[in-house]
């Protein structure tokens, strides 16, 4: 079973409006981290956003925030007020275990476009 | 944020040709980095983590003699496609793991054409 699951391949979201995007994923690890990076077409990975398993607190990062349902292992991404320079593709991570030595498995990403 | 580094960001080399590639975190130390391989319109495919003085954990299915990595300081990993063939065309990511972060950060990438 995959370890990460996006399921929305692609995304349309007009400027101004917020958008979710979805990541569930699977572990049994009791301790675990879970991320979200940005893609832009230039290839760099930017970094967006951190929750910890133990966390009781969604994440929030200005406009990014992280709703974290840990009974139904998801873990999605809500970008509020998009701009046209949210048009991305975005990845949802996870790293399991204690350490923050550890391995990262990603999802298979959505595409994210902003419309004018 | 910390920053990391890649280079070179692009290259084109022959089929049969060795490519290095090398990636550094510019200002803290990183006793892990990881090497990542990406497909365009693709998920990243962790190839191998980098341990400072020690050898390379490789991932199921990556060939060590093929893609060898060496990270002999804190500071520098270095990945070598060797005998380079066009299906080893790709864009490559490094990221490293400074101690006192929870993420990892990533290089900006190197795309790789081989001819």
């Amino acid at each position: 079973a995959q370890k990460i699951t996006q399921t929305q391949p692609g995304m349309f979201v007009q400027e101004k409006e917020a958008v979710t995007l979805d990541c569930t994923y699977d572990t049994s690890d009791p301790s675990y981290g879970l991320f979200w990076y940005k893609q832009p077409s230039s290839g760099e990975m930017i970094f967006l956003i951190y929750q910890g398993s133990y966390d009781q607190q969604n994440a929030t990062e200005g406009r990014y925030s992280l709703n974290f349902q840990k009974a139904r292992k998801s873990a999605n991404l809500v970008i509020s007020a998009s701009q046209l320079g949210d048009s991305a593709m975005y990845f949802c991570a996870m790293r399991e275990g204690p350490s923050n030595a550890g391995k990262s498995t990603f999802g298979d990403g959505t595409t994210l476009t902003v419309k004018p | 944020g910390a920053v990391v580094s890649q280079h070179p960001s692009w290259v084109i080399c022959k089929s049969g040709t060795s490519v290095k590639i090398e990636c550094r975190s510019l200002d803290f130390q990183a006793t892990t980095m990881f090497w990542y391989r990406q497909f365009p319109k693709q998920s990243l495919m962790l190839m191998a983590t980098s341990n400072e003085g020690s050898k390379a954990t490789y991932e199921q299915g990556v060939e060590k003699d093929k893609f060898l990595i060496n990270h002999a300081s804190l500071t520098l990993s270095t990945l070598t496609v060797t005998s380079a063939h066009p299906e080893d065309s790709s864009f490559y990511i490094c990221s490293a793991l400074p101690s006192s972060y929870n993420e990892q950060f990533f290089g900006p990438g190197t795309r790789l054409t081989v001819l």
